[in-house]
């Protein structure tokens, strides 16, 4: 399995520029989580969907951020416009509700910067 | 509400030593809890979960952890640190009983010295 698939790995933008992280969830999976890490913040789960479905979203910041899910294999994440604070690792996880199993997979992550 | 701690920020030890990074929670119903594993520039990596049964869980990597209800604990352990075990660890409590979501500790950063 190729694991879950994130990209761009790295993005450079200047401030007030539209930027869209995309994410490749694993092949079956039926849960998808959006993360944001930074240093002072730590690891913060930005919205989570099932099913292609948002199920939980308080952690999106504000409305500058939305996420969509279209299909089981593919997640979008947005921010417009983009602002200086929003410099952070994305990181989007996957993981197969079922019985015992929650374990989430995670992405190598997006580094972005906004300049 | 579910949480969990981390109650240190960095953890030293020496190559060759038993390691220990420590967890403790706080869940409403049975806990579901895991550990995960982060190196530089890299995405977390799912080490091993404690959902029933046996208190020791092994994992990857030679680590293990023990799940203890009476202290509401799940600490981290390996017999024999590496150098190349130095990362960024995180435990993880699952959200409630009916979701997927996990929450995180803030993380411990353990270093190993040879």
């Amino acid at each position: 399995d190729a694991g879950v698939i994130q990209s761009p790995r790295h993005e450079v933008t200047e401030m007030g520029q539209e930027v869209t992280l995309r994410c490749k969830p694993i092949s079956g999976h039926n849960s998808l989580f959006w993360y944001r890490q930074t240093m002072m913040r730590g690891l913060e789960l930005l919205i989570y969907f099932n099913n292609n479905v948002p199920i939980d979203d308080s952690g999106m910041p504000e409305d500058r951020f939305s996420a969509k899910m279209p299909n089981a294999s593919f997640s979008t994440l947005k921010i417009q416009p983009s602002e200086p604070r929003d410099s952070a690792v994305y990181f989007c996880a996957s993981s197969f509700e079922s019985g015992p199993n929650y374990e989430q997979y995670f992405g190598p992550g997006t580094r972005l910067t906004v300049t | 509400a579910q949480s969990v701690a981390q109650p240190e920020d960095q953890v030293n030890v020496a190559e060759g030593n038993p390691l220990t990074v420590k967890c403790t929670y706080s869940v409403s119903g049975n806990p579901y809890l895991f550990w995960y594993v982060q190196y530089p520039n890299r995405g977390l990596q799912f080490l091993l979960k404690y959902i029933t049964g046996d208190n020791l869980v092994k994992g990857s990597y030679g680590f293990e952890a023990e799940f203890n209800k009476s202290q509401t604990s799940f600490h981290l352990k390996k017999p024999s640190a590496l150098v190349s075990d130095s990362a960024l660890y995180f435990c993880a409590v699952r959200g409630s009983s009916n979701t997927g979501k996990l929450i995180f500790g803030q993380g411990t950063t353990l270093q190993v010295k040879p």
